[in-house]
Order: C-alpha cells, then sequence, then structure tokens
C-alpha cells in the first residue's frame, strides 16, 4: 500500500476563493482524521469518520469549513470562502481500530491564503 | 485547553547529551502514543504504551508510561543530530471506544553535532 495519499501538497490560493484538499486513506482502514497544524496551536482534530460517517466535527474551526467521505477510498476537505488565518498544514490520518492502534499520517497539504 | 500537555516546548541540544521530555495529563488514556515528525512529513510512529507502568525500549529511547496512565516520558541517550524533529505524543480515550486519538502540542528538538 502506499500509504495516506494527499493533494495536493502545496496550495497557495487568494483570500475568497474555495480551496479543496483530498484524501485517499490506506485500503481497509476504517478511521479517517483530519487535522490542522500551526506553530502557535499545534495538530488540531478538525473532524474524523467511521466507515465514512463523520463521527465529530466538533473541531472544525466555523461554517467555512466542511468535510466529506463519500466512500472509503476517498474524503475531501473543503474551505470556502478562505482566509488568510486559514493558512497552515492540514494533515489526513487513517487508522484502523481497534485492531490497529497506529495513525497513519499522509505527507500533509501546506495551504497559504494570501 | 490541551488534554495532553508536553514540555518543554523546545529544547535544543549537543550531540552526546541526554534528554528528557513529558507528557502530562490530568485524564487517564486505555493507550499513550509517541510519534515523530520531521519536517514536510507527517509524524511516524515510535512506540505504543497499554499498561500502567509500562516500560519500552527503542535503541536509545526509553519510553514509560506513568502508574496511573495520565502520564509518560521519552528519555534519549546520546542524543544524535538525526534525533532531530518535533516529538508528539497521544492518547486514546480511555472511555471511548470511538478511536479518537488526542496530541499534544509537541517538543521540537534539535540536536547539534
Amino acid at each position: 500500500d502506499a500509504g495516506v495519499i494527499q493533494s495536493p501538497r502545496h496550495e497557495v490560493t487568494e483570500m475568497g476563493q474555495e480551496v479543496t484538499l483530498r484524501c485517499k486513506p490506506i485500503s481497509g482502514h476504517d478511521y479517517l482524521f483530519w487535522y490542522r497544524q500551526t506553530m502557535m496551536r499545534g495538530l488540531e482534530l478538525l473532524i474524523y469518520f467511521n466507515n465514512n460517517v463523520p463521527i465529530d466535527d466538533s473541531g472544525m474551526p466555523e461554517d467555512r469549513f466542511s468535510a466529506k467521505m463519500p466512500n472509503a477510498s476517498f474524503s475531501t476537505l473543503k474551505i470556502q470562502p478562505s482566509e488568510p488565518r486559514d493558512s497552515a498544514v492540514y494533515f489526513c490520518a487513517s487508522r484502523q481500530f481497534p485492531t490497529g492502534v497506529e495513525a497513519f499520517f499522509g505527507q500533509g497539504t501546506r495551504l497559504t491564503v494570501v | 485547553t490541551q488534554l495532553l500537555e508536553q514540555s518543554p516546548q523546545f529544547l535544543s541540544i549537543q550531540e552526546g547529551e541526554n534528554l528528557t521530555v513529558y507528557c502530562n495529563s490530568s485524564s487517564v488514556f486505555s493507550s499513550l502514543q509517541w510519534y515523530r515528525q520531521e519536517p514536510g512529513e507527517g509524524p511516524v510512529l515510535l512506540v505504543t504504551v497499554v499498561t500502567g507502568g509500562e516500560v519500552k525500549k527503542l535503541k536509545r529511547l526509553t519510553f514509560q508510561f506513568g502508574d496511573a496512565r495520565k502520564d509518560s516520558s521519552l528519555h534519549i541517550t546520546a542524543a544524535q543530530p538525526g534525533d532531530t524533529g518535533l516529538y508528539l505524543c497521544a492518547g486514546v480515550d480511555r472511555g471511548s471506544t470511538l478511536g479518537r486519538l488526542y496530541f499534544g502540542r509537541g517538543t521540537q528538538l534539535t540536536v547539534w553535532p
């Protein structure tokens, strides 16, 4: 397996534009997590899914953020409209729980909103 | 409010020195994990500790889980430049069956040659 795949690796966009981040989890993993990492706040959990169903989205900053998981092999995180304070590295991770304890992370998407 | 507090936040040492970083919480976890993150990459799991008082060794790294399963420490002996990175602890909520991981903010370690 190629691991968790995220795209794009880097995204630069203007304030007000829509941004879509993509994630392909490891095949067979039933949990998918979206995290945001900044120097100030560290690694924050935004939302996570179990078997494609959102379980907890309490970490989503506001209504501008939305996430979907239409099937077991694909998830998106959308920001509309984007703001400069959304600039961060966004990570997707997948896990097979409870049989597997390790969370496997993608390489992240570095988002810059100017 | 962070569920897991890590200290120190930054650590800069010379090659060959020993160091300890800490991960503390007021909550009990069913297990606790340590990850290392290098620049431009996602975190990668180093170890999982499950039993209170458990000690695990990974070459020069020693991990300990507190007896009450609320805290953990990572000790590195004779640090090397390759140990440089962000060390993150993550706890699995004891009361949760839903697989959520809570992460600390991490300790940024720099080892100078």
